[in-house]
């Protein structure tokens, strides 16, 4: 079992570009997050994806979107970077929506994350 | 979302049990409590999850307080491996996402 697999593991952008991070979310799994990890802290939601829609999102701004593919991998995009972007982002896949119902169900599958530098 | 109260660090020593502890004064009779951990240059890592009873797996046991308001994750025996940040997280039955706080770093010295 691959588990989750993020591309590319490390990426330097410059401020105003944009970026796209990619996502395979482990074998079984059809729900997708993203978290960002600025250094030192603990990660922060960003939004998850399910049936390819937008089903709960953090606090992030407009600049940050997403996509799910009918394969259930996922993408994230980032515009108008800014030096504060610089982070890990983080994947994690988990059972399908209804399964989250069943006592203790809900848990997290992570990759290993995208290291951005925007410089 | 019902917050977490963590140590910022712990030591200990290999081969020794490690008990990790955790406050969360606030939990809802809904909540689960999850563990969570983060090696080096990688992703976090489910390690165990309770409601009400004590639960114990190959990584670890959870040790949950009787009105649930601590619990404590218990590694048995310590390895070098273990080094790394501990979150305790609740997460309301359904809920379809993490709020970590700054967990626990564990130091574990050979």
């Amino acid at each position: 079992d691959a588990g989750v697999t993020q591309s590319p593991t490390h990426l330097i952008k410059t401020r105003g570009q944009q970026v796209t991070l990619r996502c395979s979310p482990k074998s079984g799994h059809d729900t997708v997050s993203w978290y960002q990890q600025a250094l030192g802290q603990g990660p922060q939601f960003i939004f998850q994806y399910y049936e390819e829609e937008e089903r709960q999102r953090g606090n992030f701004p407009d600049r940050f979107s997403g996509h799910q593919f009918p394969n259930y991998s996922s993408e994230l995009n980032v515009n108008a970077l800014l030096l504060g972007d610089s982070a890990l982002y983080l994947c994690a896949s988990s059972a399908q929506y209804g399964e989250w119902l069943r006592p203790g169900a809900n848990v997290l599958t992570f990759g290993a994350g995208s290291r951005l530098t925007v410089l | 979302d019902a917050k977490t109260t963590q140590p910022n660090s712990m030591e200990s020593n290999e081969e020794e049990p490690v008990h990790l502890p955790c406050n969360h004064s606030t939990i809802s009779g809904t909540d689960y409590i999850h563990w969570y951990r983060q090696l080096p240059s990688q992703g976090p890592e489910y390690v165990i999850h309770g409601l009400t009873s004590n639960v114990n797996n190959r990584m670890a046991s959870l040790a949950i307080a009787e009105d649930r308001k601590s619990s404590t994750l218990i590694l048995h025996r310590a390895t070098l491996r273990d080094a790394a940040v501990y979150y305790c997280i609740l997460i309301i039955q359904g809920a379809q996402k993490l709020v970590f706080g700054q967990g626990t770093r564990l130091t574990i010295n050979p």
